[in-house]
């Protein structure tokens, strides 16, 4: 499986301000995803980031609150953008989900957002 | 879309007895169907997924089941050991291409010794 890093790893983040969390990945990789998961919930997709184009983003998500970068096939960046307290989250890179990789995600070790 | 509904949401075991989390989901098209083992303040980790084509899987301790019919699947975890306590999460998505995953509330796994 491919080792996906993240930076920061935690952090503490006024409110109004914006936090950028950067996504690298081992080997070359067509899709990367952005999951949130909030205090004692489960996983929600945020969007999918494709290398060269737009991000897709799911519903209830959009661009301006959560842009996405993807400048290349091992990196990619989620910002998330004038902070509220309710925007602490795990944010979670991952990558797979093709069926060449047999549809298996795998996930980065998360980077933990505290707003206040 | 995908509906992916899990239970219990808590469930406490003896050491040495068995556990059972299930799921149903919504999506007749789904056909992908992963399970993962969260422990407190780390990642999610795969720990076992099965598709369409077969009714069980099987890795040591752990089994999931899947019947179609019924669109429902299940986590079997035998011999529970202190180690197994996490919380459990369901997952489902299509095999066509890259599909993202829809994932089911989780389980909170507690194992007394």
């Amino acid at each position: 499986s491919a080792v996906i890093s993240q930076k920061p790893s935690r952090d503490i983040c006024q409110r109004g301000t914006s936090l950028t969390i950067q996504c690298q990945v081992d080997s070359q990789v067509t899709m990367m995803f952005w999951y949130r998961q909030q205090p004692g919930q489960s996983l929600t997709l945020i969007a999918t980031a494709n290398q060269g184009s737009e991000a897709t983003y799911e519903s209830g998500f959009v661009i301006d609150k959560f842009p996405i970068s993807r400048p290349n096939l091992t990196f990619s960046t989620l910002t998330v953008s004038n902070m509220s307290p309710e925007d602490s989250s795990i944010y979670l890179c991952s990558v797979g989900g093709s069926r060449d990789s047999g549809n298996t995600i795998y996930f980065g070790e998360g980077s933990w957002l505290t707003v206040v | 879309g995908e509906n992916v509904e899990q239970h219990p949401s808590t469930l406490s075991v003896q050491e040495g007895d068995s556990a059972v989390i299930k799921c149903t989901y919504s999506d007749s098209a789904s056909n992908y169907f992963p399970w993962y083992k969260q422990e407190l303040g780390k990642r999610p980790q795969l720990i076992i997924d099965i598709r369409s084509n077969v009714g069980e899987k099987k890795d040591q301790r752990i089994a999931v089941t899947l019947n179609k019919t019924a669109k429902h699947f299940s986590l079997h975890i035998t011999e529970t050991q202190p180690e197994d306590s996490a919380v459990y999460f369901c997952a489902a998505s299509r095999d066509t291409g890259f599909q993202k995953l829809v994932f089911g509330t989780g389980t909170r796994l507690l194992v007394s010794p």
